[in-house]
């Protein structure tokens, strides 16, 4: 059974960056398309952006240009890196599977599966 | 980028009584809809996918409906364990794939 797991920081300085990482037990990093989402106190989720196994990574345009999202097959892991932070970028972090394996033609991706129990970032000083 | 309106906010509901909670795409989403359920504390489950496909474990109690801009979720006799916050999500139009603002399904 695949399992997810967030870990990193939970408190964040304004204008550094926030690095979080997802950690996928039971099953094979390379097979399937991996989001993170995000969830402020209160309110709704948004989706930041997905990466797969060659590296390929697909960003929200509204956080685009601070983003990044990279993969380590070696370790079965995937991370997040979000430049730049404000107190709006404090929310839970949730990782994600996407439904659809890679190379999979029965349905379009990019609905979710599999979530990590998310972890919790503030960004304050 | 498509907007998701859910409706209503709060949903008031007895044990047992059916619950209907829409869902309304700004542009088509054809049938590339998800439902998910959370709780407090915890990640989002997914219950529907494909507008009217149960996922995994999921309970037959729960039925989607719906194509193009306009979904419901169904749930026929709440059961105590369906208090909830549910939201649907388009994945059809990206990026972003994009959720709605979420219905809460409170106890009457």
């Amino acid at each position: 059974q695949v399992q997810l797991q967030e870990s990193g920081p939970g408190l964040v300085k304004p204008s550094e960056t926030l690095s979080l990482t997802c950690t996928v037990s039971g099953g094979s990093i390379s097979s399937y398309y991996w989001s993170w989402i995000r969830q402020p106190p209160g309110k709704g989720l948004e989706w930041i952006g997905y990466i797969y196994y060659s590296g390929s990574a697909n960003y929200n345009p509204s956080l685009k240009s601070r983003v990044t999202i990279s993969l380590d097959t070696s370790k079965n892991q995937f991370s997040l890196k979000l430049s730049s932070v404000t107190a709006a970028d404090t929310a839970v972090y949730y990782c994600a599977r996407d439904i659809v394996a890679v190379g999979a033609t029965w349905s379009v991706r990019g609905a979710f599966d599999i979530w990590g129990q998310g972890t919790m970032v503030t960004v304050s000083s | 980028e498509i907007v998701m309106t859910q409706s209503p906010a709060t949903l008031s509901v007895s044990p047992g009584e059916r619950a209907t909670l829409s869902c309304r795409a700004s542009q088509s989403v054809n049938s590339n809809l998800a439902w998910y359920q959370q709780k407090p504390g915890q990640a989002p489950r997914l219950l529907i996918y494909g507008a009217s496909t149960r996922a995994t474990s999921i309970p037959a109690r729960f039925s989607g409906s719906g194509s193009g801009t306009e979904f419901t979720l169904t749930i026929s006799s709440l059961q105590s364990e369906d208090f909830a916050v549910y939201y649907c999500q388009q994945y059809n139009n990206w990026p972003p794939w994009t959720f709605g603002q979420g219905t809460k399904v409170e106890i009457k």
